[in-house]
Parts: C-alpha cells; structure tokens; sequence
C-alpha cells in the first residue's frame, strides 16, 4: 500500500511569505504528527492530529499551525517565515493517536528554504 | 517523556554485529522503548519496539536490562545499507502520551566501514 506522501518535496521562500503543506497519511491510518528537523537542534515535536482535533502541540510559536480534514489528510502553515524556519519538515503517520505501542511511518520530508 | 542518552557516533565494519547503547536511567513503568534510524535524505524508519522483554524482528534485536535503564539495538551482520543514524526513544504507553510527542535527540551516527 502507498506510503505517507508529502508535497511539496522542496520549496523556497522569502522571509515574511507564508507556506502550506501537505501530507496524505497511509490509507486507514487516522494520526498525523509534524514534526521539523535541523542540524542545529535535531527533530522535534510540532503538532499531533487526530479525527481532525490537535491532540498534542510542541514548544513553536503560533506561526506554526496545522488542522486535519475529515479524509486524515492533514496541511501545516508557516506564516510570516523567517530564515530560522529552514528545516526540513516531516509527517508521520499512525492507525490511532500516538500512544506508546503506535509505530509511526515516516514521508520523505518537504524541505523547506527561507531566503 | 523520560530523557535517553546515546553516543553521538559509532564505527562499525561490514558484516559485523553493532550494539547501538541507549541509557533512559529515568525511564518509568510504563514508558514504551522505541528504536528508528534516519538513511540519508529520509525520513526516519521504525526499526523496533519493546516495553520490558527482549525483542526480535526481520532488521534488528532489542536487548533490554533488567532495570529498563538501558538498552541495545543489535545488527546481527551490518551492511553499508544499515549507515544511518539511529535514535532511541521512549514513549509512555498510555493514550495520548503528552504534550512533546515524540522528541528524537540527536541519535547515534552509525558508520558502516566496508
């Protein structure tokens, strides 16, 4: 079966824009989790999604937003980018809400670069 | 989540077992262990998961202590296919699990020498 698709792959903005993207969960799967990854501070927790209700939110600021639609699918949103904002950012998928057994499936990442 | 700790890198050749180290010393009762690696320009991958016995699966063992305050992600028999880096993880096991998700670290960067 289809894996967790991200989209877009890669993109480039300039400070002050905002971006949107988009993750498709694997059939069936009902959680999503965001997360954003740099070198400088590794991968951390951004928000977690589930029957189109935030479920958990990582320490970003309100820049960052997400919500889930009634097909799992799930949009993140950048407003107001700034250079540190340069990351790459990951989706991941669950069959329910992240507990400790839930095993998540990855995308590849939409790599994000503030100019 | 109960913090964990690994070394920031480790050597190993082809074709060689690998123990990768992971101290959780302030893990709790019901804190899930969960192993994922990265390969380059990917995202993360589950490898494998277990809660207090040792664990077995088609990528890797997991050998987990006695007290739960550590444990091992082995590779039976390393390829260059397994340079990636690995991270340790904890996760409670109660639904919803908390505000900070899954928090990765740094991991550990395995390098596979052919």
């Amino acid at each position: 079966k289809a894996g967790v698709t991200q989209t877009p792959r890669y993109l480039i903005k300039t400070r002050g824009q905002q971006v949107t993207l988009s993750c498709s969960p694997i059939s069936g799967h009902r959680s999503v989790s965001w997360y954003q990854q740099t070198p400088g501070q590794g991968l951390q927790f951004l928000f977690e999604y589930f029957s189109e209700t935030q479920r958990n939110k990582g320490n970003f600021p309100g820049r960052f937003s997400g919500r889930q639609f009634s097909n799992s699918r799930s949009e993140m949103n950048v407003s107001t980018l700034e250079l540190g904002d340069s990351a790459l950012y990951l989706c991941a998928s669950s069959p329910r809400q992240f507990s400790g057994a839930n095993v998540l499936t990855f995308g590849a990442g939409s790599r994000l670069t503030v100019l | 989540d109960a913090k964990t700790t690994q070394p920031n890198s480790m050597e190993s050749n082809e074709e060689e077992p690998v123990h990768l180290p992971c101290n959780h010393s302030t893990i709790s009762g019901t804190d899930y262990i969960h192993w994922y690696r990265q390969l380059p320009s990917q995202g993360p991958e589950y490898v494998i998961h277990g809660l207090t016995s040792n664990v077995n699966n088609r990528m890797a063992s997991l050998a987990i202590a006695e007290d739960r305050k550590s444990s091992t992600l082995i590779l039976h028999r390393a390829t260059l296919r397994d340079a990636a880096v690995y991270y340790c993880i904890l996760r409670d096991f109660t639904a919803g699990g908390g505000a900070d998700g899954l928090t990765f670290g740094k991991g550990t960067h395995l390098i596979i020498q052919p």
